[in-house]
């Protein structure tokens, strides 16, 4: 089985200032692990994936996250927050197995609001 | 780019209604996906698709069904809908490349139900 964990369901960071969203996998096998971000009233878009070619992934509007084996974690950073970062975050994992029925199937965190202070 | 559309962005629907939310895909992508997403209970799968007329449950399939009579379309009816069934409904479509590298899902909209 696998799942992920997303710790604080709401951040706040100020324009400028390190963005640090927090995920932790819990899965029996190497994991593949995706980020991906929903604007208000928007459907859900792909910012980086870890599919075990590297350990620091980097992905779209600066944003980039290190897959941690030790720690079991794949932590989301940006250097440095826009207003237009403002947006929900969902970590995802998927096992590195078919799950017999034709796809691999993704579970999905419950998510961390990130508000942007001017 | 792909492109994943639903067929209504809101809709608000009587207790004991049959309900069909429509999902079409434009990148002749085998898999198909319907998601239910909650505050506080992030994204959770009610049905997937590998290819038409196939279908397997996902974690949370009571209440729903599907249909998928054409590749680029997926379906999911609420045959008798519920308060409870009150929710974002998300429409993903993928590749079926074996290889969750490959295996990107590309999410439509949503369409928000309410049901009275």
């Amino acid at each position: 089985a696998q799942s992920v964990t997303q710790l604080g369901s709401h951040v706040s960071v100020s324009e400028g200032a390190l963005v640090l969203l927090r995920c932790n996998y819990s899965s029996s096998v190497p994991p593949y692990l995706f980020w991906y971000v929903q604007y208000p009233n928007q459907g859900l878009q792909l910012l980086l994936k870890y599919t075990s070619a590297a350990t620091l992934v980097k992905g779209i509007n600066g944003f980039e996250a290190e897959f941690k084996k030790s720690e079991t974690s794949f932590h989301l950073t940006k250097p440095s927050a826009h207003m237009s970062d403002a947006a929900e975050y969902f970590c995802a994992v998927t096992l590195g197995l078919y799950s017999g029925a034709g796809s691999y199937q993704l579970t999905f965190g419950k998510g961390t609001k990130l508000s942007v202070i001017p | 780019d792909v492109k994943v559309t639903q067929s209504s962005r809101y809709l608000v629907k009587r207790t004991g209604e049959k309900v069909f939310l429509e999902c079409v895909q434009d990148m002749d992508h085998e898999n198909m996906f319907w998601y239910r997403q909650d505050p506080g209970l992030g994204l959770r799968l009610i049905y997937f698709s590998y290819d038409v007329k196939m279908k397997e449950k996902g974690d949370i399939p009571e209440g729903y069904s599907v249909s998928r009579e054409k590749k680029e379309r997926f379906s999911l009816i609420l045959e008798s809908a519920s308060t409870n069934q009150t929710s974002m409904y998300l429409c993903a479509s993928s590749e079926l490349g074996r290889d969750p590298a490959v295996e990107t899902q590309y999410f439509g909209p949503g369409t928000r139900l309410l049901v009275l």
